[in-house]
């Protein structure tokens, strides 16, 4: 069974500022990992498939990177609405990380 | 226009079964996999299992194995969750979802709330 463990469990930023969120499979997924936007209240939504493909309608500022066991999400320039939590996936049998909480700092 | 509509919040006392639908439109029932995800409150996404409307196959998480059943009516393009032998700790929103054309989620129901309480 492959687990996904997700740094931080917070990062607590301003609007503008980049940010770098880590997800990390405890055994090779190949690319074959997503992650996924929450804000409370509502569904996830769907921002990056197979490591680094935007979904539809996802904004340029979202970026996915990595292979086998390490994959970064990358937001270059917080805005408003995107303090939420944001949880990685993989696509065998379909387990999701912990989170990430990027607050406003 | 895609869209997975769910049933309303249960309230449910321990040890009942709880049995959660989720509609859909807008596509081709058949043609993709439905999956179902708890997430309890304050707390994170828990995959619980899926079927494949096209032959009723399943596939379930360890954690629900024996107490889930997911199955689909393709007569109403309908997903149905149920839930067996609850306990205070199944008390979370319940989603649908499912991914067309890629092996993640791209279309979510709104969510269900189950509260299971005595």
């Amino acid at each position: 069974e492959i687990v996904l463990t997700q740094s931080p469990a917070t990062l607590s930023l301003s609007p503008g500022e980049r940010a770098t969120l880590s997800c990390r499979a405890s055994q090779s997924v190949s690319s074959y990992l997503a992650w996924y936007q929450q804000k409370p209240g509502q569904a996830p939504r769907l921002l990056i498939y197979d490591a680094s493909n935007r979904a539809t309608g996802i904004p340029a500022r979202f970026s996915g990177s990595g292979s086998g066991t390490d994959f970064t999400l990358t937001i270059s320039s917080l805005e408003p609405e995107d303090f939420a939590v944001y949880y990685c996936q993989q696509r065998s049998n379909w387990p999701f990380g912990p989170g990430t909480k990027v607050d406003i700092k | 226009e895609v869209q997975l509509v769910q049933s309303g919040a249960e309230v449910k006392k321990p040890g009942a079964t709880v049995k959660i639908s989720c509609k859909v439109s807008g596509y081709t029932f058949t043609d993709y996999y439905m999956h179902w995800v708890q997430q309890a409150p304050g707390k994170g996404l828990e995959w619980m299992g899926l079927v494949d409307p096209e032959d009723g196959e399943t596939i379930y998480a360890e954690k629900f194995q024996g107490r889930v059943t997911i199955t689909a009516d393709t007569s109403t393009d309908t997903a149905y969750m149920e839930l067996s032998s609850l306990r205070s700790e199944d008390t979370a929103v319940y989603y649908c979802a499912t991914g067309l054309g890629i092996h993640y989620f791209d279309y979510w129901g709104q969510g269900t709330l189950v509260t299971v309480s005595s």
